[in-house]
Parts: C-alpha cells; sequence; structure tokens
C-alpha cells in the first residue's frame, strides 16, 4: 500500500526560477509532514517539516505548503541554485516516518 | 560531532550467510530507526525502536532482526541472507514526535 506518493520521478528547473515538488498521502491520521534531500552516497537530510494543523512552514528558500481537503503536500524552492540538485523525498509521520519514492530535481544553469 | 555512524559501508554476502549491521548515535535520541532503500521504491521501514528496550517492526521485516543494545546502539541481523534483501540501508534516529530524522550515511549491501 502505497499510502505516500510522489508521482514525478524527475524534474529539470532552471536555476533562478521556483521548483515545486508534489507529493500526495492517503491516510488522515498522519501529524507530521516533511521533507528530506539526499545527495548520492549519502543518508538523507531533513530539510522543512509541517504539522497537520497548519498550512505553511518557510524557512528560507524552502515552503512547504499543506492542503489537507486534497491531501497534497508541495515544496517550493526559490530561487533554485545548483546546490539544490539531489533526490527529495517527501515522508509522513504517524509512529514512524513513511517515506515517497522521491523526486530526482536537476537545476540547470 | 559525529551525529548517527553506520558501519560497515559496504559488505558482499553470500547466500546463507549472516551478518550484522551495527549503528550507534551520540545525540541522545529516543527512537532509532531501520530503513532499506532500493530503486523506485523510496525508503521502508524494517524495523523501529522507540525507546531503549522496545522494538517493533516496520513495514518490511522478514528475514531480519534487531537489537536495541542501550540508548545509543542499534542493531539489525541477517541470519540467512537471500539476494532480495540486496539493498541500501540506513540506520536514523530522532529526538521529539515531528523532529525530521538523522540518518547515517548508509551500508551498501549485495547478496550473491
Amino acid at each position: 500500500d502505497q499510502q505516500v506518493k510522489q508521482n514525478s520521478p524527475s524534474l529539470s528547473v532552471q536555476e533562478g526560477r521556483i521548483s515545486i515538488l508534489n507529493c500526495d498521502y492517503t491516510n488522515s491520521m498522519f501529524d507530521y509532514f516533511l521533507w528530506y534531500k539526499k545527495y548520492p552516497a549519502e543518508g538523507p537530510t531533513f530539510l522543512i517539516s509541517i504539522s497537520s494543523i497548519k498550512d505553511k512552514n518557510e524557512d528560507g528558500r524552502f515552503t512547504v505548503f499543506l492542503n489537507k481537503s486534497a491531501k497534497h503536500l508541495s515544496l517550493h524552492i526559490v530561487p533554485s541554485q545548483p546546490g539544490d540538485s539531489a533526490v527529495y523525498f517527501c515522508a509522513a509521520s504517524a509512529w514512524a516516518n513513511k517515506f515517497g519514492q522521491g523526486t530526482r530535481l536537476t537545476i540547470n544553469p | 560531532n559525529a551525529g548517527v555512524t553506520q558501519t560497515p559501508k559496504f559488505q558482499v554476502l553470500k547466500t546463507g550467510q549472516s551478518m550484522t549491521l551495527q549503528c550507534a548515535q551520540d545525540m541522545n535520541h529516543n527512537s532509532m530507526y531501520w530503513y532499506r532503500q532500493d530503486p523506485g521504491m523510496g525508503l521502508r521501514l524494517i524495523y523501529y525502536s522507540a525507546s531503549e528496550g522496545t522494538t517493533d517492526k516496520g513495514e518490511v521485516p522478514n528475514g531480519y532482526n534487531v537489537s536495541r543494545l542501550n540508548k545509543r546502539e542499534f542493531s539489525l541481523r541477517l541470519e540467512s541472507a537471500a539476494p532480495s534483501q540486496t539493498s541500501v540501508y540506513f540506520c536514523a534516529s530522532s529526538g521529539r514526535t515531528g523532529d525530521g530524522y538523522t540518518f547515517g550515511s548508509g551500508t551498501r549491501l549485495t547478496v550473491v
């Protein structure tokens, strides 16, 4: 059962523009939602999270939006930089983080 | 400032062999986790430990056992390795509910 889904395996964005990564979930019991970034041959790194009682959380260039009625969350990166090129995982938390499949983001100069 | 340390980084096993993956954290976190990452599958939870002395199964526990040796250490054991266990294994830890996890750098395991 795929309770957390990232439907876009890859995304390519020009440097300086906005990157939008999307994630859908099916279980209304999740109480936190998180985004992680992963470089090759490294473990994932936590980026930003949002509680299920909020609809937006911002940290520098990163903003996460939560739409509970649609069971959808998104990560906005503005402006995108070459160092943002990585695989991004969304996760939803009940008793442990449940991860999506990941989206590979490539930032083009 | 080590965070989460996993050993070994790489391992090749023959089918039927056993091995233990080690994980230690120095952040005084209560909760620890073992995940595996396979292409197109994201990270799937194998086992977790919400606190010292407790362990619980995750999504894909078959073929694995765990030990929470103390608050710092959480090991994963493969008793009889199978080719389907070829994967990258990540250990993670967390403090409070809702906190992001701190991950180790992973163990790349190949079973031939």
